[in-house]
């Protein structure tokens, strides 16, 4: 079945760093996918998709490439900031019937210093 | 909008108590699902539901548990009798078919323990 894979973490960063949060997945046909972001005590939020290959999703000066040759979809983000101190998940959304469930990876603790 | 709302927030129980977390999905949105989130399993997808009808229940771990949504404004998922294997945050998401696929918005989840 459909999977996703993340980098473990957590990952420690300092303030203005460059962030990789690595993500591949395994899925049939053509899959949308998603970053989402949990802040402590809250829910997922949506952070940026990507539809098809070669889209970039971008929000918040985080961005994201479909790269369908490599099946990845690396988070990236170039100057890191305190409030970016979250748990983020790389998700997948298959076609068919099951179009609109979301397939998440295990996730990746950032914490990000002053 | 205020969102995807659940109640409680958290709830504490002792084993073998029946447990119910209710849901009130975004107006309008068509589905509705219900997530399980432990440090062992991650995000788990346990049901969801289309226009109130559940679609698939695969990911429900055994007949303790039971999901149902009796109109488009509320869902809810009982687990009975509850055991402390089932200590985990419950989240409940709704989309909008006419979205894109997979845009789901959370709620802010149940804290559930069991003791």
């Amino acid at each position: 079945g459909d999977s996703v894979t993340q980098m473990e973490g957590p990952v420690t960063l300092s303030e203005e760093a460059f962030l990789t949060i690595n993500c591949t997945y395994t899925a049939t046909g053509y899959p949308s996918l998603f970053w989402y972001v949990q802040y402590p005590g809250e829910g997922l939020q949506l952070l940026l998709k990507a539809t098809k290959a070669d889209d970039k999703g971008s929000n918040k000066g985080f961005e994201a490439t479909y790269r369908k040759e490599t099946t990845s979809f690396h988070l990236e983000k170039g100057s890191v900031q305190v409030s970016d101190s979250a748990v983020y998940f790389c998700a997948l959304s298959g076609g068919g019937q099951g179009a609109q469930k979301l397939v998440f990876g295990q996730g990746t603790r950032l914490t990000i210093n002053p | 909008d205020a969102g995807v709302i659940q109640s409680p927030r958290h709830e504490v129980t002792e084993m073998g108590q029946e447990v119910t977390l209710r849901c009130k999905p975004i107006s309008g949105h068509d589905y509705l699902f219900w997530y399980r989130q432990t440090m062992m399993r991650g995000l788990e997808l346990l049901i969801y539901f289309n226009n109130n009808v559940p679609i698939d229940d695969s990911g429900m771990p055994e007949d303790r548990f039971s999901a149902k949504m009796p109109n488009a404004s509320f869902s809810t998922l009982k687990i009975q009798p509850s055991e402390p294997r089932d200590s985990a945050v419950y989240f409940c998401a709704s989309s909008l078919t006419s979205s894109a696929r997979g845009s789901a918005f959370f709620g802010q989840g149940t804290r559930l323990t069991v003791v």
